[in-house]
């Protein structure tokens, strides 16, 4: 499978700053990168959908001004918690969707642990 | 909106034994579905997927199979081994797009 790398792996912070989260693909090019968030013993939710050079699309629910993500080039996109708050502790994950060998799959991340004290 | 149900959330299974683990979709424009398992802490890697032009799909010893007139799909793991001891999700795709959306997951247990 393709390899994706996400940084940081873990990241505390103090509630009202901000955060941002790298999301690689390192062996393909991603047309479309997503991004979860995670719970304890939780399903993935996917927060928004992201296609290089163009603006991303939120899941409802999901505030756009809060969770800014960027998608420079096929093969980075970047999650920014702004003001973040204790309530934004979670796991965050990406993944990379593209081409592969013969089929268009989905890769994800490691994820990113965020702490907001 | 979209929505997958997963069955059973525990599963706990003796070494060599199979586990079969269902799920639901609701959206008949649904036309791929993977299965991740995911280790505690780690990300989730795709172990097998099917898309919807095909009834079962199988690698080594793990199987899927899909019935689109039920909107069901489930994953068979035979000879299970304490290694496959993980959660693990469904997920469908929201119509013929590559968004997805995931089940409940799944804990299985596989003991020695």
């Amino acid at each position: 499978g393709a390899v994706v790398s996400q940084h940081p792996s873990r990241v505390i912070c103090k509630s009202g700053t901000s955060v941002k989260i790298e999301c690689r693909s390192l062996d393909f090019q991603a047309t479309t990168m997503f991004w979860y968030r995670q719970f304890p013993k939780q399903s993935l939710m996917l927060m928004a959908t992201s296609n290089e050079g163009s603006k991303a699309t939120y899941e409802q629910g999901v505030e756009k001004d809060k969770f800014l993500i960027n998608h420079a080039s096929l093969t980075l996109s970047t999650l920014t918690v702004t003001s973040a708050h204790p309530e934004d502790s979670s796991f965050y994950i990406c993944s990379a969707a593209g081409w592969g060998k013969t089929l268009y799959e989905q890769y994800f991340g490691p994820g990113t642990r965020l702490t907001v004290t | 909106g979209e929505n997958v149900e997963q069955h059973p959330s525990t599963l706990s299974v003796q070494e060599g034994d199979s586990a079969v683990i269902k799920c639901t979709y609701s959206d008949s424009a649904s036309n791929y579905f993977p299965w991740y398992k995911q280790e505690l802490g780690k990300r989730p890697q795709l172990i097998i997927d099917i898309r919807s032009n095909v009834g079962e799909k199988k690698d080594q010893r793990i199987a899927v199979t899909l019935n689109k007139t039920a909107k069901h799909f489930s994953l068979h793991i035979t000879e299970t081994q304490p290694e496959d001891s993980a959660v693990y999700f469904c997920a469908a795709s929201i119509g013929d797009t590559d968004k997805l959306i995931f089940g409940t997951g799944t804990r299985l247990q596989v003991f020695p």
